[in-house]
């Protein structure tokens, strides 16, 4: 079985301040790894996803994640916030593709909030 | 650029009564997914659907769930006879089909629809 951790349900940052959101995730197989984001009033947007190519990920909006299978850790970064960036953020684990019958197994979500 | 969407956003019904919560997935995409999420909770997998047949399901799709493809752009979720705790925001996805090896395919999501059973 496969398993999500997001610590911290809430992180406050100001604008301009390095966001790290954290998952560490337990799977008994070489997991897929995604980031989604969710805006208000809009379904979930894929921000990256790790594949095995190369531990660091780039995605959409600056943001990157770091493949640690030592730590079982995907923690989301972003060297400069921007208030845009406040929303909802799920880390997800797959032991498949993501794209077949497996559904995806997520954390309970951070909210990145931004001050100004 | 493509989107999944869904209908209605927001559903208010009876305990007891059946709801349709309906999702048109992305034209050209083979795999179709709901999830729901109760308020405060993980998002948490329900069911995948491939080629008009169930491929997997979790514990939580027990027989008061049903899914169905009526035609060739709606996916549904009925919900039967339903409860105060199915109360919550329901969300469908769908995909291109299934990635071989490390071709990992995306699951695009739908904005969903909020469940509420009085």
């Amino acid at each position: 079985a496969q398993s999500v951790t997001q610590l911290g349900s809430h992180v406050s940052v100001s604008e301009g301040a390095l966001v790290l959101l954290r998952c560490n995730y337990s799977s008994s197989v070489p997991p897929y790894l995604f980031w989604y984001v969710q805006y208000p009033n809009q379904g979930l947007q894929l921000l990256l996803k790790y594949t095995s190519a190369a531990t660091l990920v780039k995605g959409i909006n600056g943001f990157e994640a770091e493949f640690k299978k030592s730590e079982t850790s995907f923690h989301l970064t972003k060297p400069s916030a921007h208030m845009s960036d406040a929303a909802e953020y799920f880390c997800a684990v797959s032991d498949r593709s993501g794209g077949g019958a497996d559904g995806l197994t997520f954390g309970k979500g951070t909210h990145l909030i931004i001050q100004p | 650029e493509p989107e999944v969407t869904q209908t209605p956003s927001h559903q208010v019904t009876q305990m007891g009564q059946e709801v349709i919560l309906r999702c048109v997935p992305i034209s050209n995409h083979l795999y179709f997914y709901w999830y729901r999420q109760i308020l405060g909770q993980k998002v948490e997998f329900l069911v995948s659907f491939y080629n008009n047949e169930i491929s997997e399901k979790s514990e939580i799709f027990d027989d008061q769930f049903s899914v169905e493809r009526p035609d060739g752009s709606n996916f549904t979720l009925k919900i039967r006879s339903t409860k105060l705790e199915d109360s919550a925001m329901y969300f469908c996805a769908s995909s291109e089909g299934y990635g071989r090896g490390r071709n990992v395919v995306e699951q695009f999501f739908g904005p969903g629809t909020r469940l509420t059973v009085l």
